[in-house]
């Protein structure tokens, strides 16, 4: 199974801050990932697929790279509605997995 | 606008079963993927199960397999998940997730979950 872990694991920022949240996989997934942003009591939204694809409707101050066993989400200048906790998600094999999640809190 | 709406869950013993149930709208649902993904509660995301688009092709996690089965009916749009012989570790909410296709590839939309308790 392809295990995924994500760093750090929670970070406070400010308003405006730039963040980076770093997920490695344990074997190379191609660009088989997305990133999703999850509030207290609600679902999960995906903001980036395919790893670097901005999903429709999320503002452009989200962003993804990378490929193979490494990537990030950066969110270029932190708006307050940003903190939340963000996941990615591998799909490359049929046993998806998830990171174990970045907590983003207000500093 | 896609809308995926689970129902189903509720408090149940251990050994116990309980089908949950996701009615589609808003997309054709016979063309898509769909997966069954779990939260326990103040844990993170745990992918569960996932049928193709005709049901011939079903995956599970190893910590469900050989208890939950996944079933779909295209003809009523819904998607469901029947849980047997279920154990205190099986409480979450439970979410009915959209799997995008290969024009967005991933799960792209999910419904609001429905709460699985698991207790005696």
């Amino acid at each position: 199974d392809i295990q995924m872990t994500q760093s750090p694991s929670s970070l406070s920022a400010s308003v405006g801050d730039r963040v980076t949240i770093t997920c490695r996989a344990s074997q190379g997934i191609r660009n088989d990932l997305g990133w999703y942003q999850q509030k207290p009591g609600k679902a999960p939204k995906r903001l980036i697929y395919a790893a670097s694809s901005l999903q429709s409707g999320v503002p452009s101050r989200f962003s993804g790279s990378g490929s193979g066993t490494e990537f990030t989400l950066t969110i270029s200048s932190l708006q307050p509605e940003d903190f939340a906790t963000y996941y990615c998600l591998q799909h490359n094999s049929y046993l998806f997995t998830f990171g174990p999640g970045t907590k983003v809190d207000i500093k | 606008q896609v809308q995926l709406v689970e129902s189903g869950g509720g408090l149940v013993k251990p050994g116990g079963s309980l089908r949950l149930s996701c009615a589609a709208s808003g997309f054709t649902f016979s063309d898509y993927y769909m997966s069954w993904i779990r939260q326990a509660p103040g844990k993170g995301l745990e992918w569960v199960s996932y049928i193709s688009s005709s049901g011939s092709t079903i995956y599970y996690a190893d910590s469900v397999k050989g208890r939950f089965t996944i079933s779909r009916d295209n003809a009523k749009n819904s998607l469901y998940l029947q849980m047997n012989s279920l154990r205190a570790e099986d409480t979450a909410v439970y979410y009915c997730a959209r799997d995008g296709g290969s024009g967005q590839p991933g799960i792209d939309y999910w419904g609001q979950g429905t709460l699985v308790t698991v207790s005696s």
